[in-house]
C-alpha cells in the first residue's frame, strides 16, 4: 500500500492564481481530511469528507474548495491564491470517525 | 472551544537522559487523545491513542499517560533517532468528532 499520496511537493503560485493540491489513498478509508500547518500553530482543519460526495467545512475553509466523488481521492482546490494561504498542507484518512489519521508527506505552497 | 498546549516548546536531551513531555487540555468531551510524531518535512506518524484517564500505552522507549486533564509522553533513555517534533491532539464526543491539534515539542537528543 502506498497509504497517502499527495502532489504536487512543492508549488510556487503568484497571488491571484489557482491550483488543484492532489491528495489519493489506497486504504479504502471512508474519512478524509486537509489541513495546514503553519509556525507556531497547531495543525487547523480546512475541509474534511466522511463518504463519497460527502464534505464539510473546518476551522479555516475560507478560500479553499473540495469535493469528493470516490473515495479515494479528495482534491483541495485554492480559487484565488493568496499570500496568507503560503503553508504545508497535509491529507490525512482514516478509517473511522477520525481514529487513528493517517497523513501524507505535505505540499508545501509559497504564495508570491 | 476545545485546546491543546504542550510543554515544553523545545527540549534538548543527552542520549539516555530520561524526560516527559506534557499535554494540557481542555475538551467538551473527551473521545480520545492522539500521540503523533513529526520528522521534518514529513506528515505525521501516529503513535498512541488514549481513551480514559489511567490508561497507558507503550512503544519501544515512549509511554504515553492520560488523566483528566493532562497527557505525559514519556522518554526513556532516548536515541538521536527519537529526535523529532511530538505533536498531541485530542478528539471531542458529539457530532462531527474534530481534532484539535497542539502546537508540539520539538526534541533533540544529543549522541
Amino acid at each position: 500500500n502506498a497509504g497517502v499520496t499527495q502532489t504536487p511537493k512543492f508549488q510556487v503560485l503568484k497571488t491571484g492564481q489557482s491550483m488543484t493540491l492532489q491528495c489519493a489513498q489506497d486504504m479504502n478509508h471512508e474519512y478524509m481530511s486537509w489541513y495546514r500547518q503553519d509556525p507556531g500553530m497547531g495543525l487547523r482543519l480546512i475541509h474534511y469528507s466522511v463518504g463519497a460526495g460527502i464534505t464539510d467545512q473546518g476551522e479555516v475553509p475560507n478560500g479553499y474548495n473540495v469535493s469528493r466523488s470516490t473515495t479515494e481521492d479528495f482534491p483541495l482546490r485554492l480559487l484565488s491564491a493568496a499570500p496568507s494561504q503560503t503553508s504545508v498542507y497535509f491529507c490525512a484518512s482514516s478509517q473511522q470517525n477520525q481514529e487513528t489519521q493517517y497523513f501524507g508527506p505535505g505540499t508545501r505552497l509559497l504564495v508570491l | 472551544e476545545d485546546q491543546v498546549t504542550q510543554s515544553p516548546e523545545a527540549l534538548r536531551l543527552q542520549e539516555g537522559e530520561s524526560s516527559s513531555l506534557n499535554c494540557s487540555y481542555t475538551v467538551s468531551g473527551l473521545r480520545g487523545l492522539f500521540w503523533y510524531r513529526q520528522d521534518p518535512g514529513k506528515g505525521p506518524e501516529f503513535l498512541f491513542t488514549l481513551y480514559s484517564a489511567g490508561e497507558e500505552k507503550e512503544k519501544e522507549r515512549l509511554k504515553a499517560t492520560l488523566t483528566k486533564k493532562e497527557s505525559f509522553l514519556h522518554i526513556t533513555a532516548p536515541k538521536p533517532e527519537d529526535s523529532a517534533t511530538y505533536l498531541c491532539a485530542v478528539q471531542s464526543s458529539g457530532g462531527y468528532q474534530k481534532v484539535t491539534f497542539g502546537t508540539g515539542t520539538k526534541l533533540q537528543v544529543i549522541p
